[in-house]
């Protein structure tokens, strides 16, 4: 089974305070993906990344930035946490088949975030 | 740019029958994913769906038309712990776009 693990399951921070959520998946996914979770707002997308050292905008990535430093591990971090910024954080992986898009995503347990 | 409507709530009698409709406009579409949450849970996968027409898996049933941008979810024989929200979400080379989710809610 896949498996895609996130650091932390609750997180409580202080408003400036530089954040970092960590992920790591099991299966050597190209693609990892950081997305918050916002009631009626539904997921968006943060940053993805397709391959190491790779990063990738997504919709909302103003107050965040990324690292792929290896294949497994893709993170998230806060520069300065703000309260805007409390939410749910699911790190997602997935695989890329050529010329048909890609796998299904996995995704971790999810890192609820308060920035207090 | 990538637009996903679906519906926001449903709710539905145990036992029945549900069908969950999604409308799309992506560019660079590949496929349609189905995921079902479940409160504090995180999404987990139902259905893909790359040609026309419907896919059967158990209970659970999905379809596609490339040309309308449409899909939707079927849920059969209905039962509590189906009680979730299904989020459609629209997948391109690379990267997916999700709807908000509908939260469904099975009654007795």
């Amino acid at each position: 089974d896949v498996k895609v693990t996130q650091s932390s399951r609750y997180l409580v921070k202080r408003t400036g305070e530089k954040v970092f959520l960590e992920c790591v998946q099991d299966m050597d996914h190209e693609n990892m993906f950081w997305y918050r979770q916002d009631p009626g707002l539904g997921l968006r997308l943060i940053y993805f990344s397709y391959d190491v050292k790779m990063k990738e905008k997504g919709d909302i990535p103003e107050g965040y930035s990324v690292s792929r430093e290896k294949k497994e591990r893709f993170s998230l971090i806060l520069e300065s946490a703000s309260t805007n910024q409390t939410s749910m954080y699911l790190c997602a992986s997935s695989q890329t088949r050529q010329g048909s898009g890609d796998t299904e995503a996995f995704f971790g347990q999810g890192t609820r975030l308060t920035v207090v | 740019g990538q637009n996903i409507d679906q519906p926001t709530e449903m709710t539905a009698t145990e036992g029945a029958i549900v069908q969950i409709n999604c409308t799309y406009q992506t560019s660079g579409f590949n496929g349609l994913f189905w995921y079902q949450q479940h409160a504090g849970e995180a999404p987990t996968f139902l259905s893909y769906n790359v040609l026309d027409g419907l896919e059967e898996k158990g209970r659970f049933s999905s379809f596609l038309s490339r040309s309308k941008g449409y899909s939707y979810l079927l849920l059969k024989e209905l039962q509590m712990k189906d009680s979730a929200s299904y989020l459609c979400a629209a997948g391109g080379y690379q990267k997916v776009t999700f709807g908000i989710g509908t939260k469904l809610q099975v009654i007795p």
